[in-house]
């Protein structure tokens, strides 16, 4: 166990819908990174935030955003969503804001499943 | 950007020793990790190397030649719980001064008895 939470764990939903997914990161950790990943893609890189700040932005599309609150909770929201949504979201988190020392650890991930 | 390269699959017989490489283009170099994924799990990390050479963690050792561009993870004494997938990937510096890792597909390791 990590110590990153992420709700849910499934989620099933149809094209076009809103979805939102939660992680927590580890005690004093500060950066939250999201990923996705699917069969024929790999793991990529979608966003991170470090201290309630975005800090580095990768392949997210426009209809994803994403926030970290005071608490640093994370939040990534998903929209008008299209059936090649449907991957593993994994969130990981580090202690700093991800240079040369910083290690990430992963969450259990949300598996998304648009119908 | 990076380019990471693993093979695909790997088979091994347990109590042997596997080595699975991992080559990488890259234009800017910060370090390289190795991640282990069991099927529908989050990545768990098992090392980090920044310099060249060997790093060893137990049953787990990892080794880097920057010249060559160029890593393995080498596993000892495998265990049916080491099938996985292994995935080597490759720190390279965002806008902001974040060193994101770009990771490869992944070599899925499968160990029979």
């Amino acid at each position: 166990d990590s110590g990153v939470t992420q709700t849910p764990k499934h989620l099933i939903t149809a094209t076009g819908q809103r979805v939102t997914l939660r992680c927590s990161p580890r005690s004093g950790d500060l950066s939250v990174y999201w990923y996705q990943q699917s069969l024929d893609q790999g793991l990529q890189f979608l966003i991170q935030y470090y201290n309630g700040e975005e800090r580095a932005k990768g392949n997210i599309l426009e209809r994803f955003s994403a926030q970290q609150f005071p608490d640093l909770h994370s939040e990534l929201n998903l929209s008008s969503l299209e059936l090649g949504d449907s991957a593993l979201y994994f969130c990981a988190s580090s202690v700093a804001s991800g240079g040369l020392t910083d290690t990430q650890y992963f969450g259990p991930g949300t598996r998304l499943t648009v119908l | 950007g990076q380019n990471i390269d693993q093979p695909t699959e790997m088979t091994a017989t347990e109590g042997a020793i596997v080595q699975i490489n991992c080559t990488y283009q890259t234009s800017g170099f910060n370090g390289l990790f190795w991640y282990q994924q069991h099927a529908g799990e989050a990545p768990t990390f098992l090392s980090y190397n920044v310099l060249d050479g060997l790093e060893e963690k137990g049953r787990f050792s990892s080794f880097l030649s920057r010249s060559k561009g160029y890593s393995y993870l080498l596993l000892k004494e495998l265990q049916m719980k080491d099938s996985a997938s292994y995935l080597c990937a490759v720190r390279d510096p965002q806008r902001g001064g974040s060193y994101i890792p770009t990771f490869g597909r992944g070599t899925s390791l499968i160990v029979h008895p």
